[in-house]
């Protein structure tokens, strides 16, 4: 149990372009789903916290009107970065929680480039 | 300072050797404690949870010293398969959100 897909895995754009990307929770209810950011060789920095049918809670310097999360069911979570530029390039992974407590269980993450 | 403290590493050890390491943390009022391992570009998949009382899983024995504010993860009879990077992972005090490590990288040569 507690497999979480997530879609592109790896997706190149032109820069000003948007890029959505969606996270699923594939065997069980996520009542909370977590976007988070990897840049190379640091720690995965959390991005916003999202509970299904309200507003995604966004963490301190990262842009609400840039990264755009809609989280419309138990199952599914999207985040769409929205007129991409370089400096967005990452690694965009999302997490699901809701099967055992607070454990987070992870998407296999999307490798974002911007050209 | 950081909430979740680690030591980057690397730890280069040979094949069959114990390797223990820590992680401190700073929010007193988190509760919930984790190791994750990371493969190289890969998704952080999750190790084992950290009890207060400990535990263990085969080779992995994991320690929650509140006291001292730190999380231990011993690995013994490392293989090389057991090469990734280790995350020290504690929840924020009762908000959902967590808080990772930077990772401590651990290196098993044959």
């Amino acid at each position: 149990g507690a497999v979480v897909s997530q879609h592109p895995s790896r997706v190149i754009c032109k820069s000003g372009t948007s890029v959505k990307i969606e996270c699923r929770s594939l065997d069980f209810q996520a009542t909370t789903m977590f976007w988070y950011r990897q840049f190379p060789k640091q720690s995965l920095m959390l991005m916003a916290t999202s509970n299904e049918g309200s507003k995604a809670t966004y963490e301190q310097g990262v842009e609400k009107d840039k990264f755009l999360i809609n989280h419309a069911s138990l199952t599914l979570s999207t985040l769409t970065v929205t007129s991409a530029h370089p400096e967005d390039s990452s690694f965009y992974i999302c997490s699901a929680s809701g099967l055992e407590g607070d454990t987070q269980y992870f998407g296999p993450g999307t490798r974002l480039t911007v050209l | 300072r950081k909430e979740v403290e680690q030591d980057p590493g690397p730890f280069n050890v040979p094949e069959g050797a114990t390797v223990a390491f820590n992680c401190t943390y700073s929010n007193s009022a988190s509760q919930s404690f984790f190791w994750y391992r990371q493969d190289c570009r890969k998704e952080p998949k999750l190790l084992m949870s950290v009890y207060s009382s400990g535990n263990e899983d085969g080779r992995f024995t994991a320690q929650l010293n509140r006291a001292s504010q730190y999380i231990s993860l011993l690995i013994r009879d490392s293989k090389l398969s057991d090469s990734a990077t280790y995350l020290c992972v504690g929840d924020s005090g009762g908000y959902q959100k967590v808080t990772f490590g930077i990772g401590t990288k651990l290196q098993v040569i044959p």
